[in-house]
C-alpha cells in the first residue's frame, strides 16, 4: 500500500539552527509532491509544491525541498529557522492523475527563541 | 487566501445524535474532500467528490455521508454519533486548471467530541 514517512515527530530547534525535515513515500508511479503547514490555532495551508521540472522547490517564508526520485525523498529544508516557524509540517503525496493524497503523521517543530 | 469555510469549528454532543458537519467554499472549485485527523496520525480521506452530484467514499472506512448539490457546499452527516467519531474533521478542495489542480486547500476544521 502506498505511504508517506515523516522520520521526526517532533522537532526542536534554537532561533538560527537550521531545519531539515525528512519525508519519503513508497509508490512507483508518477507522483506530486507537497509540504504543508498548520501553525497554532490556523489550518493547514500550502508550503511548497513540486509537479516536475527542477527538483529544486522554493516555497514560502524561505523553505525549499528537493525532489529525489531515486530515493523517494522529499524532504524540507530552511536554513535559518525563526521562533515563528513553530508549527507541524506535513508531507503529502498525491498519486498523479487521482484523487488520492496521502498524507504523512507530521512533524510538530518548536523554535526557542 | 483560499476560502473555506467549516462551522461548527467544535461541538460537543451526546451519543445517537444525528449532526451535520458544514463546509463551503467561494472559489468554485470543483473537487471536494473530508478528511479525519487524529492527533499524531495522518490525514485519512473519508470521501471526495468530483462535482456536483458526484460522492465517493474514500480509503478509511466511515459512518458518515456526504452530499454535493450545490458546487460550493460539501456537507458531511453522522445519523447517529458515538465516541469513536470524537476526531477532527478537515474539509478541503482543489481548482480545476493546469498548474493548480492538484493543491489542496483547507478549512478550519471541525473537532468534534462525542460524548
Amino acid at each position: 500500500a502506498q505511504s508517506v514517512s515523516q522520520h521526526n515527530h517532533h522537532v526542536i530547534l534554537s532561533e538560527a539552527a537550521s531545519l531539515e525535515l525528512g519525508c519519503n513515500y513508497s509508490y512507483g508511479g508518477t507522483v506530486n509532491l507537497f509540504w504543508y503547514v498548520q501553525y497554532p490555532g490556523q489550518h493547514l495551508q500550502l508550503l511548497l509544491k513540486y509537479f516536475s521540472g527542477d527538483p529544486l522547490v522554493k516555497g514560502i517564508k524561505g523553505f525549499e525541498a528537493e525532489f529525489i526520485k531515486s530515493k523517494f525523498s522529499f524532504n524540507l529544508r530552511k536554513p535559518s529557522v525563526q521562533w515563528s516557524d513553530t508549527a507541524e509540517y506535513f508531507c503529502a503525496v498525491n498519486l498523479s492523475g487521482t484523487y488520492k493524497y496521502i498524507f504523512g503523521t507530521g512533524t510538530r517543530l518548536k523554535v526557542l527563541a | 487566501e483560499a476560502d473555506i469555510y467549516q462551522t461548527p469549528r467544535y461541538l460537543v454532543i451526546g451519543t445517537g445524535k444525528k449532526i451535520t458537519l458544514e463546509c463551503s467554499q467561494t472559489m468554485g472549485h470543483d473537487k471536494m474532500y473530508w478528511y479525519q485527523q487524529d492527533p499524531g496520525m495522518e490525514l485519512h480521506l473519508i470521501h471526495y467528490s468530483y462535482g456536483v452530484n458526484s460522492t465517493e467514499k474514500g480509503d478509511l472506512s466511515s459512518e458518515s455521508t456526504v452530499s454535493r448539490i450545490r458546487t460550493e457546499h460539501f456537507p458531511l452527516t453522522l445519523e447517529s454519533a458515538r465516541p469513536s467519531h470524537t476526531s477532527q474533521y478537515l474539509c478541503a478542495s482543489t481548482p480545476e486548471g493546469s498548474g493548480r489542480e492538484e493543491t489542496q486547500y483547507f478549512g478550519p476544521g471541525t473537532r468534534l467530541l462525542v460524548l
